[in-house]
């Protein structure tokens, strides 16, 4: 699986959009990129995947450059309750594990 | 509505004892994983299965072991328990035929080794 890199920690206003960058650039042609997000001390939370094409669902939307080297996940009004560490996860589909890094910690200001 | 439980939540255990802790999904997923996460880390694969009777090792494997004799059930046991294997455990479960695109986690098992 491709190896992914993301900054360690980011700041948002609460009501703003919080856009979270993570680069893949090995990324291969059949790899997904997937986002999971991880509030203090509960399990990892799926948001959202996509192969190349930009994708939105009720949480996020998600954005892959053309080259597929890098994408931005986009919380378009942040709240209190978007404060987590989010994972930007690069694999293959059907069966397999995820491999997590260290993540963006995303704190949410009042 | 479908679920995935684990048990105990919590739990505390001597060195050199056998631990099992349980993991358990309404959703008649096929593939099933558990990870551990150590303080301030992201989550390590421990073992995975794709179906009944199928089990694989992940990266941290060393010390675990599973079995998997129904769809719905993923015991992790740690056959002797060292204080290296303190750590909070998570199972997850996924669907194989529509992509597996979605991994669903349970709450988690925090486990102390003393």
């Amino acid at each position: 699986d491709a190896k992914t890199t993301q900054p360690p920690s980011m700041d948002c206003a609460e009501g703003r959009a919080a856009n979270l960058p993570c680069n893949h650039s090995t990324i291969s042609g059949n790899e997904y990129v997937y986002w999971y997000r991880q509030i203090h001390s509960q399990g990892p939370q799926y948001i959202i995947h996509g192969l190349k094409n930009n994708e939105t669902n009720e949480m996020a939307s998600l954005i892959i450059t053309e080259d597929r080297k890098s994408s931005t996940l986009i919380l378009p009004h942040a709240t209190l309750r978007d404060t987590a560490v989010y994972y930007c996860i690069v694999r293959v589909a059907r069966g397999r594990a995820l491999t997590f890094g260290s993540g963006t910690r995303l704190q949410v200001q009042p | 509505d479908a679920e995935i439980t684990q048990s105990p939540r919590h739990k505390i255990t001597e060195t050199g004892r056998q631990v099992t802790l349980a993991c358990h999904q309404t959703w008649n997923h096929n593939n099933m994983f558990w990870y551990r996460q150590d303080l301030g880390h992201g989550l390590r694969l421990i073992h995975y299965s794709y179906g009944v009777q199928d089990t694989n090792k992940g990266e941290v494997s060393d010390g675990y072991s599973v079995s998997r004799s129904n769809t719905e059930d993923l015991p992790l046991t740690l056959e002797s328990a060292a204080s290296s294997q303190t750590s909070v455990y998570f199972c997850a479960s996924s669907e194989f035929r529509t992509g597996d695109h979605e991994q669903y986690f349970g709450p988690g098992t925090r486990l102390t080794v003393t």
